[in-house]
């Protein structure tokens, strides 16, 4: 198995308060993601990195934002949750860009409550 | 823009039963197809893929041909086990666009097997 770690794996917090989640990886892959996982709408990208420093939007980037200041972590921060972010996300890494017929290796997840 | 759909379920089926998860897509350009599938309580792995057009991809007994023609990514199997229960997720990337370090995700299928 890659080694990706997620913490912390559940978390409740309250409406309007700050939430960092992170990422952290062992494989010295280039490319990091965050994605968020809701019933009926799939995986959905928030934010990618493709190195230290750079980073992009993803389709659902609205109320996030992300830092990667080393190769192995990648941080996601909701600088004020609401309850529409009450989700399950979900850190993936690769080597590789995807459209090459490149896997990405998913982290176990982050269950977020936002009451 | 690019998009996956594949048929939502649930799907029930006993041990042995053959198994069909339809996936379609739309693409601007060449896209790699895949499915990922997601085991309870975990985050997504890769179970196969395929690259180019008639290209079958197989892993654990499942199968999948791209169907370029039919603009397809079927998931077969024809004998699951109690073990396959899980969600099952087609996933494009594509090249073209600039978005090749993207997948972009069907809503997944949720597979239930009974002995």
């Amino acid at each position: 198995d890659a080694g990706i770690t997620q913490s912390p794996r559940h978390k409740v917090t309250e409406t309007g308060t700050p939430v960092t989640l992170r990422c952290h990886q062992t494989e010295n892959h280039r490319y990091m993601y965050w994605y968020r996982q809701d019933p009926g709408h799939g995986l959905r990208l928030i934010h990618y990195s493709y190195g230290v420093k750079d980073t992009d939007k993803g389709e659902v980037s609205d109320g996030y934002s992300v830092s990667r200041s080393k190769t192995e972590d990648f941080l996601l921060t909701l600088e004020s949750a609401t309850s529409s972010q009450t989700s399950v996300y979900f850190c993936a890494i690769s080597d590789r860009l995807a459209g090459e017929g490149n896997e990405q290796f998913f982290g176990p997840g982050t269950r977020l409550t936002v009451l | 823009g690019d998009s996956v759909t594949q048929m939502e379920g649930p799907v029930t089926l006993s041990e042995e039963a053959f198994l069909t998860i339809n996936c379609t897509y739309t693409a601007t350009g060449y896209p790699s197809l895949f499915w990922y599938v997601q085991y309870p309580g975990e985050g997504l792995q890769l179970l196969l893929k395929a690259t180019k057009a008639d290209d079958k991809g197989s892993n654990k007994g499942f199968e999948a041909t791209y169907r370029k023609e039919t603009t397809s990514f079927h998931l077969e199997k024809g004998s699951v086990q109690v073990s396959d229960s899980a969600v099952y997720f087609c996933a494009l990337s594509d090249m073209s666009g600039g978005s090749n370090y993207k997948l972009t995700f069907g809503k997944g299928t949720l597979l239930t097997v009974n002995p």
